[in-house]
């Protein structure tokens, strides 16, 4: 049971150039989410999904694209990188319904650079 | 919209002696589900403890333990005996059982355990 991983584990871009960040689970569970930290400013949720083909906007959306076709992968999409990108990226997945004793887990996180 | 907030940016303590994160949020819920996570120099979200907001009883986790004043909307963490390995930065979050609902994170506090 691997859990929550992503990949890769940090990565540098030039503006402008594109790429994918992995995010898959063996959890089995419904939702999954993308956040990116920066410093003082905590976790912001990009996008979730609360399952295959559902997918909807979180708190900073603009400049990524999600998809979810299956349960357990979720990529996270920069079309045209930005400085502003910059960040800590991570994933997560919960069961749709939390419910009494269960939390959301988190991958490792992937540190991006762009210059 | 519900909300977290961390009044304390950075805390200090000396190793084992013991010290009080403070978290409150917002919510007009009744029934919710509030965390503590701890985030270390690896960067990986570790789950430390979990309340049940319709639980009268605060949560322990061996040197962990939280003060949770629902009416008041408080959830404060207490980490007893300090240890060097506390070091970290901590999150409080919220959430509830409704569907598919986000986790809300407050902007985290640094701790430093001063040998």
């Amino acid at each position: 049971n691997a859990g929550v991983t992503q990949t890769p584990k940090f990565q540098v871009l030039k503006t402008g150039q594109s790429m994918t960040l992995q995010c898959a689970q063996d959890m089995n569970h419904e939702y999954m989410s993308w956040y990116r930290q920066d410093p003082g400013m905590g976790l912001r949720l990009i996008h979730y999904s609360v399952g295959a083909g559902i997918t909807d906007q979180g708190e900073v959306p603009n400049g990524y694209n999600v998809s979810r076709s299956t349960t357990e992968d979720f990529p996270l999409r920069l079309l045209s990188a930005a400085p502003s990108q910059t960040s800590v990226y991570f994933c997560a997945s919960r069961r749709v319904y939390l419910t009494r004793g269960e939390t959301q887990y988190f991958g490792p996180g992937t540190r991006l650079l762009v210059l | 919209a519900q909300t977290v907030t961390q009044s304390q940016p950075e805390m200090s303590v000396q190793e084992a002696e013991t010290v009080t994160l403070s978290c409150t949020y917002d919510t007009s819920e009744s029934d919710y589900y509030l965390f503590w996570y701890k985030q270390p120099p690896s960067r990986q979200m570790i789950l430390v403890i979990r309340q049940e907001a319709y639980k009268q009883q605060n949560a322990t986790e061996n040197r962990f333990s939280v003060n949770f004043q629902k009416a008041a909307k408080s959830f404060s963490l207490k980490i007893s005996d300090s240890q060097l390995g506390d070091a970290a930065m901590y999150f409080c979050a919220y959430n509830t059982h409704n569907y598919g609902q986000n986790f809300v994170f407050g902007p985290g506090t640094r701790l430093s355990v001063l040998p």
